[in-house]
C-alpha cells in the first residue's frame, strides 16, 4: 500500500526567507506522480507542483521547487522568498500511474510566515 | 478559468437524516472523485468514478453511501443515514484524462455537520 509521511506538523518562515517541506513515501509502484497541494484557510486544495516519477528534473513553479529523490523515496517543497499569502496547510500526495489514480496525502504541515 | 464547484458550502443535518452533496466538475472531465477530510486530519479517498461506474471505493465507502453522475453535468455523493462521525469536508475533484499525469482539480469543499 502507498503511504507518505509528512514529519513536520508545523514550520514557520520569515517574509523573504526561505523554507522547505519534508515529505517521504513509501510505494512499490515504477510509475507514479507526487504533488505538493496548499489548503488555506478558506480550506480549499490548490494544486502547487507536480512531479513525474521519471522525470529525473526537479519540477519548478516559480517560486516553488522540489527535491526529488527517487532512490530515498523523499520529496521535499522549496518555497522561496516566502511571502504572507504562502501560510496554509501544506499536503504532499502520491498517485499511481493508470487505472482510477486516487491520490493518497499525508497528514499536511501547517506553514506560517512571519511578517 | 474553468473550476469544479460544490453545493452547498456548508449543510447541517440532524443523525439519521439523508444529505445529498452536490458538485459540478470541469466540463470536458472524465474522472471524479469523492474526498473527505475529518477536521484536523489528512485528506481521505472516498471513491472515483469513471463512465458512470465506481473505478475504486475505499473502505469507509460503505452501504450507506453513494455516488451517481444524473446528467451530464452534476456528480454527487449521497449519504444515506448520517452519523456523526461522518461530520467533515466533503471534497470534489475531477480530472480530464485518465493518465495520472493530469492534475486533480478540486471543489471548494461542502462542510457537513451531523447533530
Amino acid at each position: 500500500a502507498q503511504t507518505v509521511t509528512q514529519s513536520q506538523p508545523e514550520m514557520s518562515v520569515q517574509e523573504a526567507e526561505t523554507v522547505t517541506l519534508s515529505c517521504t513515501y513509501d510505494t512499490s509502484e515504477s510509475d507514479y506522480y507526487l504533488f505538493w497541494y496548499k489548503q488555506p484557510p478558506s480550506r480549499q486544495m490548490i494544486l502547487v507542483i507536480r512531479q513525474e516519477a521519471y522525470k529525473q528534473q526537479n519540477a519548478t513553479e516559480n517560486r516553488f521547487s522540489v527535491n526529488f529523490q527517487k532512490a530515498a523515496k523523499s520529496f521535499s517543497l522549496k518555497i522561496s522568498d516566502s511571502q504572507l499569502g504562502d501560510a496554509a496547510m501544506y499536503f504532499c500526495a502520491h498517485s499511481k500511474g493508470g487505472g482510477s489514480e486516487k491520490l493518497v496525502f499525508g497528514k499536511g504541515t501547517k506553514l506560517t510566515v512571519n511578517p | 478559468e474553468p473550476e469544479v464547484t460544490q453545493t452547498p458550502s456548508h449543510q447541517v443535518t440532524q443523525m439519521g437524516q439523508e444529505v445529498i452533496l452536490r458538485c459540478v466538475p470541469i466540463s470536458n472531465h472524465l474522472y471524479f472523485y469523492w474526498y473527505r477530510q475529518i477536521l484536523g486530519q489528512k485528506v481521505e479517498f472516498l471513491v472515483s468514478f469513471y463512465n458512470n461506474e465506481i473505478s475504486e471505493k475505499s473502505e469507509i465507502f460503505d452501504d450507506q453511501f453513494s455516488v451517481e453522475r444524473p446528467d451530464g453535468s452534476n456528480f454527487t455523493l449521497k449519504i444515506r443515514s448520517t452519523k456523526l462521525e461522518d461530520s467533515a469536508m466533503y471534497f470534489c475533484a475531477s480530472k480530464a484524462s485518465g493518465g495520472a499525469s493530469d492534475t486533480q482539480y478540486f471543489g471548494p469543499g461542502t462542510r457537513l455537520t451531523v447533530l
